[in-house]
């Protein structure tokens, strides 16, 4: 079954302890990215990748690191994570091109004490 | 500022009913307009993708409009089931000055069927 994998779906942390997301995909998509998700908010770009090694910011990408080693794989990293990261966050895949469906994770609730 | 609007914020109709969900977008330059079903605690998934030239699409009971002139779009729903009940999200694409797309996302239409 063609899907995005996110673990670990819920999370709860504490203040300055690094914690690493995961996301993998098995239709070989090129593009990849993960968003969070604020009540009231829009779902909002935090980084991107569009291959292998090549990733780029979003629109809040402060406080989140990424790496795309493997096309398969795009893990989201906080290296620090404060409570005003406390979100729901959504890793998805897309073949590319203006028209490629957008396939979404299930999510992580991430909470930070 | 690129900006997608969606009305109502929330929506409760009797099973079976039809309704109509709104999207208003100032995204420039335009390239496609999605919209997305978002059960609670899961991740968006795709129901209709329209391209500037198309007025609507449909899937099943889903009828998506588009008015490109007016930068509005509606979802329309038909025979509500159970199931219905999700927010529906709508998301205007536009490609960067580097090539890649860009998403803007509404903050979606909370349904709710009730029997």
């Amino acid at each position: 079954e063609a899907q995005v994998t996110q673990n670990p779906r819920y999370l709860i942390t504490v203040t300055g302890k690094k914690l690493t997301v995961t996301c993998s995909q098995n239709m070989n998509h090129e593009y990849m990215s993960w968003y969070r998700q604020d009540p009231g908010l829009g779902l909002r770009q935090i980084y991107y990748s569009m291959n292998v090694e090549v990733t780029d910011k979003g629109d809040v990408p402060e406080g989140y690191k990424v790496s795309r080693k493997e096309k398969r794989n795009f893990p989201l990293i906080l290296e620090s994570p404060s409570p005003n990261q406390t979100s729901l966050y959504f890793c998805a895949s897309s073949a590319g091109g203006s028209l490629s469906g957008y396939t979404f994770g299930s999510g992580t609730r991430l909470t930070v004490v | 500022k690129n900006q997608v609007e969606q009305s109502p914020q929330s929506l409760i109709i009797l099973e079976g009913k039809n309704c109509t969900l709104q999207c208003n977008y100032t995204v420039s330059p335009f390239s496609n307009l999605r919209w997305y079903k978002q059960d609670t605690g899961r991740g968006p998934v795709s129901l209709t993708i329209m391209t500037f030239s198309e007025n609507t699409k449909s899937n099943g009971r889903y009828t998506a409009t588009l008015d490109a002139d007016t930068k509005q779009s509606s979802l329309h729903i038909t025979a509500s089931q159970l199931s219905d009940s999700a927010s529906y999200i709508c998301v205007v694409s536009l490609i960067s000055n580097f090539g890649n797309e860009k998403l803007t996302f509404g903050t979606g239409t909370r349904l709710t069927i009730i029997p």
